[in-house]
């Protein structure tokens, strides 16, 4: 089945550590984001991708870190310098031409102690 | 820089009923595209329904509905018959018009919606 998966579901991570959350998708989309959503605010872009090896920030890059090496891949690194990374993550991707149509992974649950 | 608002952070109808989510936004854009998109508790958001600005006739989609009104900045969302299965959190989410293949949306901050028997 053609989709978007998102590794690992849940992670706990201590202060001051790196991390990366995988995104995947097998759909053949040429654009892929990353959001995060907080309770209370809704989604927000952190990093998004055209092409391979091309990417842009966001409205909240700051203290995140992506690459796309790979059509189908899109990590993102969360990054020590990343204030308050307790949230969930969302990735998603879209096919040139049809408009605002995000198809989205099930998400990445980063808990910071 | 575009704003999108929800006001309604909970909502809750009976099952059948006819319900409406409120969205408005605010932007200085005059091609762009609205959207209202659905997140289960299973987590994954799918696309419920799309706008663009320049059609003036409301979008529908089977149960679910909007109402644009540009002049106004107003988006909303009516879903008739509502069902169990549309318990979920709903996004309001603009987009302007660009030339890049990507599209970068600006989401409100949910409506938290509640189907009940």
């Amino acid at each position: 089945d053609g989709g978007i998966t998102q590794s690992p579901k849940y992670l706990f991570r201590k202060e001051g550590q790196n991390v990366t959350l995988s995104c995947e998708q097998n759909l053949n989309h040429d654009a892929m984001y990353w959001y995060r959503q907080d309770p209370g605010q809704g989604l927000r872009l952190i990093y998004y991708s055209q092409i391979v090896n091309d990417f842009q920030k966001g409205d909240i890059a700051e203290g995140y870190s992506v690459s796309r090496e790979k059509k189908e891949s899109f990590p993102l690194t969360v990054t020590s310098a990343q204030k308050n990374p307790t949230a969930f993550y969302l990735c998603a991707s879209s096919l040139t031409g049809q408009v605002g149509e995000l198809f989205f992974g099930e998400g990445s649950r980063l808990t910071v102690l | 820089a575009q704003t999108v608002t929800q006001s309604q952070p909970e909502m809750s109808v009976q099952e059948a009923e006819t319900v409406t989510l409120s969205c408005t936004y605010d932007t200085s854009e005059n091609n762009y595209y609205l959207f209202w998109y659905k997140q289960p508790p299973s987590r994954q958001m799918i696309l419920v329904i799309r706008q663009e600005a320049y059609k003036q006739q409301n979008a529908t989609e089977n149960r679910f509905s909007v109402n644009f009104q540009k002049a106004a900045k107003s988006f909303s969302l009516k879903i008739s018959d509502s069902q169990l299965g549309d318990t979920a959190m709903y996004f309001c989410a603009f987009m302007k018009l660009s030339t890049g293949t990507a599209s970068k949306l600006t989401f409100g901050t949910g409506t938290r919606l509640q189907v009940t028997l």
